[in-house]
């Protein structure tokens, strides 16, 4: 059981670049959160999904676009990256059934805008 | 003021110390909270979900506090292991309002 994967685990990007990152679930979970953390911030909410075919905005979502296509699947894209985007990712999921458990996270992504 | 805060530390206490963390946060209509352990340079992972009755885990112990609106985390006999960030979290009634802290820093010496 793979749990929440993301992919890639690292990359470099130029400002200007457009990237994609996936996250992938096989838990069934119905929400599905993309964060972002960086140093003394904490982890910061970009976009999150209550199902598939949904999608809404966080606490920080300029510059980025998600899209829940399949149930499983959760991506997010930046369009065109700026170096304030430099961060570390982590994509997360948990059920909706209103349970006391809290999310499992991916393993995360590495992204550096040069 | 920040919806959930905690003392960013570090903590540095010798192995066989007990140690303790607090977690305030200011939203009275928060519903679930929890303690998440963060290894340097790796994802966050659920450590103990926090009881309104209070709740332990072997070494560990989640208290929470309403009326004052603090959780806290003791850690009993702790480990090298145990060297790690700490982070709160504090979910409301909505999918997206769950706020995470900056982490508490702990580091264990032998």
């Amino acid at each position: 059981n793979a749990g929440v994967t993301q992919t890639p685990k690292f990359r470099v990007l130029k400002t200007g670049q457009s990237m994609t990152l996936l996250c992938a679930q096989d838990m069934n979970h119905e929400y599905m959160y993309w964060y972002r953390q960086d140093p003394g911030m904490g982890l910061r909410l970009i976009h999150y999904s209550v199902g598939e075919g949904t999608t809404a905005k966080g606490e920080v979502p300029d510059g980025y676009n998600v899209s829940r296509l399949k149930k499983q699947n959760f991506l997010l894209g930046l369009e065109s990256a700026a170096p304030s985007q430099t961060s570390v990712y982590f994509c997360a999921s948990r059920n909706a059934d209103g349970s006391n458990y809290g999310y499992t996270f991916g393993s995360g992504t590495r992204l550096t805008v040069v | 003021r920040k919806e959930v805060e905690q003392d960013p530390g570090p903590f540095n206490v010798p192995e066989g110390a007990t140690v303790a963390f607090n977690c305030t946060y200011s939203n009275s209509a928060s519903q679930s909270f929890f303690w998440y352990r963060q290894d340097c340079r790796k994802e966050p992972k659920l450590l103990m979900s926090v009881y309104s009755s209070g709740n332990e885990d072997g070494r560990f112990t989640a208290q929470l506090n309403r009326a004052s609106q603090y959780i806290s985390l003791l850690i009993r006999d702790s480990k090298l292991s145990d060297s790690a960030t700490y982070l709160c979290v504090v979910r409301g009634s909505s999918a997206s309002k769950i706020i995470f802290g900056s982490g508490t820093r702990l580091s264990i010496r032998p």
